[in-house]
């Protein structure tokens, strides 16, 4: 079985500040991360993904995520938000299914709003 | 490339009424899923097809129906709508691409833009 959990459900702040969005995972199969941004009333569009290889993910958007194994976390982080990063963030674990399928579990997502 | 379209965007029903969510993709994938947003609750896998002329169940296919209809179409069909119903459905194709570090396999969703159902 999979989970994941993200702690916080709202992240404010300031335009330029750093921001760091935590997701913590279990699964008992071999771990395939993602994380996913929504804009208000639009779809999920892929931030970025962890399949193997080196544990520090880069994204779009100037985001990047951290896999810690030990820790089973993969948490998201900008150095420097701007207004438009307003959005929801989910984080999800993948397994695959039959054939070319694969099943996303997500998080409840973190809202980022972020203010002048 | 449009990528996943979905139709209708918004939808009102009444207790009972039933209604079909129509989901296309253009990107020649192989699977196709049904999700449903809920506040608070994230997104939940209603239904999926992993080939043309296969479908399975996911989390909460419980009031639900699906069709494959051919590789580009896969729709959703509430038979008889209830208020539990009431929710933000999405659409997502992928394809599994091989070639990635250490031989794995690369997964990757693509969603739609959501059809937003109210049951009242």
């Amino acid at each position: 079985a999979q989970s994941v959990t993200q702690l916080d459900s709202q992240v404010p702040v300031f335009e330029e500040a750093p921001v760091e969005l935590r997701c913590n995972y279990s699964s008992s199969v071999s771990v395939y991360l993602f994380w996913y941004v929504q804009y208000p009333n639009q779809g999920l569009q892929l931030l970025l993904k962890y399949l193997s290889g080196s544990t520090l993910v880069k994204g779009i958007n100037g985001f990047e995520a951290e896999f810690n194994k030990s820790q089973t976390s993969f948490h998201l982080r900008k150095p420097s938000v701007h207004i438009s990063d307003t959005a929801e963030y989910f984080c999800a674990v993948m397994a695959p299914l039959t054939g070319t399928a694969s099943k996303l579990t997500f998080g409840t997502g973190t809202r980022l709003q972020v203010t002048l | 490339n449009a990528g996943v379209t979905q139709t209708p965007k918004f939808q009102v029903l009444k207790t009972g009424q039933s209604m079909t969510l129509q989901c296309a993709q253009d990107m020649n994938h192989n699977s196709m899923y049904w999700y449903r947003q809920d506040p608070g609750m994230g997104l939940r896998l209603i239904y999926y097809s992993a080939s043309e002329g296969t479908t399975d169940k996911g989390e909460v296919p419980n009031g639900y129906n699906v069709s494959r209809l051919n590789k580009r179409e896969f729709s959703l069909r509430l038979e008889s709508a209830a208020p539990s119903q009431t929710s933000v459905y999405f659409c997502a194709s992928s394809e599994r691409f091989r070639g990635g570090a250490a031989g794995r396999s690369s997964y990757e969703q693509y969603f739609g833009p959501g059809t937003r159902l109210t049951v009242t």
